[in-house]
């Protein structure tokens, strides 16, 4: 079955610290694999995309690694600001079907 | 034009109304969607359109009716909904069914 794990299920850190988000897929085959910030009652914003061949790819202070022989990626948040809180959502794309992980809940403190 | 544009923002409706969510988008995408997301849980798929027809319909009920006017434009009409059916409504775009996603804002609706 292709699932989409991620952990923890909730991290609390503070304001300027960094942190590793990971998630681990099963889905084969695979097409891309997308990290997506979500805001409360908002829609998801696209951090990052990465096909099969990428094994990072940055975006400010957000870098995000993929291993596809182990099936685990990694989003690396550097230098966290108080705006970061928010849900961090891993989705594997198979064939253009989006498979959804449950999401990281990351809460930055002052 | 980068966006997705969702209407409205906040929606009350009471289980005899019919009403419309709307979504709007000037990227030129070919391929647009519907997902519902409750409280603290992934974006479920109900719907998608590619090249303005309906590709898949995810076993959704007929209370939620979709429509895609044109290229840029995708409705969801609802009609009867329960009160199980309030959560976040979200439309998303991509230039294909396995490009990156732009997804709006969403219409938080509930039925009351």
């Amino acid at each position: 079955k292709n699932q989409v794990e991620q952990s923890p299920q909730s991290l609390i850190i503070l304001e300027g610290k960094n942190c590793t988000l990971q998630c681990n897929y099963t889905v084969s085959p695979f097409s891309n694999l997308r990290w997506y910030k979500q805001d409360t009652g908002r829609g998801p914003v696209s951090l990052t995309i990465m096909t099969f061949s990428e094994n990072t790819k940055s975006n400010g202070r957000y870098t995000a690694t993929l291993d596809a022989d182990t099936k685990q990626s990694s989003l690396h948040i550097t230098a966290s600001q108080l705006s970061d809180s928010a849900s961090y959502i891993c989705v594997v794309s198979d064939r253009g079907k989006l498979i959804f992980g449950q999401g990281t809940e990351l809460s930055v403190k002052p | 034009d980068t966006e997705v544009t969702q209407t409205p923002k906040h929606l009350v409706m009471g289980m005899t109304n019919k009403k419309s969510l709307k979504c709007e988008q000037h990227m030129g995408h070919r391929a647009m969607y519907w997902y519902k997301q409750k409280a603290k849980k992934p974006p479920e798929l109900m719907f998608v359109y590619s090249y303005e027809k309906l590709s898949i319909n995810e076993s959704v009920p007929s209370r939620f009716s979709p429509e895609c006017p044109n290229s840029s434009l995708l409705n969801l009409h609802l009609h009867a909904l329960q009160p199980e059916d309030s959560a976040l409504y979200l439309c998303a775009s991509s230039h294909d069914r396995d490009a990156g996603y732009t997804f709006g804002s969403g219409t938080r609706l509930t039925v009351v």
